[in-house]
């Protein structure tokens, strides 16, 4: 089993739609988790950090369920320049360390 | 502004070169930081966890020979691709955090290609 696990994608929603990407992760000591975005070619962005009460940035909410060991994002109101890969991302195995999922491809469309 | 600097951006070279690349942090001190590689299409792969002061730990299947890091400072670290072959083409990233369960900022990047 992947340490991190993330829809495998790609999705194409069309401009405005609301989109939802989810992850689970296998290291239950794990304490610190985010969403990263990556444009075609170009390093990781960090798009947020994720708290366990859940928290909201613009069009963009992360969701973190321990017990599940479950994390989301939710895009609402997509835009064109919301196409990119999402990481998600997850300390561990060390606390220093972080652990990415493979990535899920969004494509925004006109 | 970017935190983590990365250089250089693009090389090209000869089967058979040793390539450096250097990622600093700008504005913060960096006990650790990590090095990845990342082929097309795949996520990134943590390489390495460089430590100022002391021997870098090595991700299993990744050759400390091959891929020299050297972490002599606070704010820079180096990895050197040794005698480099097509097969080590890819894109190479650092990334450093300011600590306390921070997020990692990422250098730009190095996109090494091997003719």
């Amino acid at each position: 089993r992947k340490e991190v696990e993330q829809d495998p994608g790609p999705f194409n929603v069309p401009e405005g739609a609301t989109v939802a990407f989810n992850c689970t992760y296998s290291n239950s000591a794990s304490q610190s988790f985010f969403w990263y975005r990556q444009d075609c070619r170009k390093e990781p962005k960090l798009l947020m950090s994720v708290y366990s009460s859940g928290n909201e940035d613009g069009r963009f909410t992360a969701q973190l369920n321990r017990a599940s060991q479950y994390i989301s994002l939710l895009i609402r109101d997509s835009k064109l320049s919301d196409s990119a890969t999402y990481l998600c991302v997850v300390n561990g195995p060390s606390a220093r360390q972080l652990t990415f999922g493979s990535g899920t491809q969004l494509t925004v469309l006109p | 502004g970017a935190v983590v600097s990365q250089h250089p951006s693009r090389v090209i070279c000869k089967s058979g070169t040793s390539v450096k690349i250097e990622c600093r942090s700008l504005d913060f001190q960096a006990t650790t930081m990590f090095w990845y590689r990342q082929f097309p299409k795949q996520s990134l792969m943590l390489m390495a966890t460089s430590n100022e002061g002391s021997k870098a730990t090595y991700e299993q299947g990744v050759e400390k020979d091959k891929f020299l890091i050297n972490h002599a400072s606070l704010t820079l670290s180096t990895l050197t691709v040794t005698s480099a072959h097509p097969e080590d083409s890819s894109f190479y990233i650092c990334s450093a955090s300011k600590g306390g369960g921070q997020p990692q900022h990422f250098g730009d990047g190095t996109r090494l290609s091997i003719l």
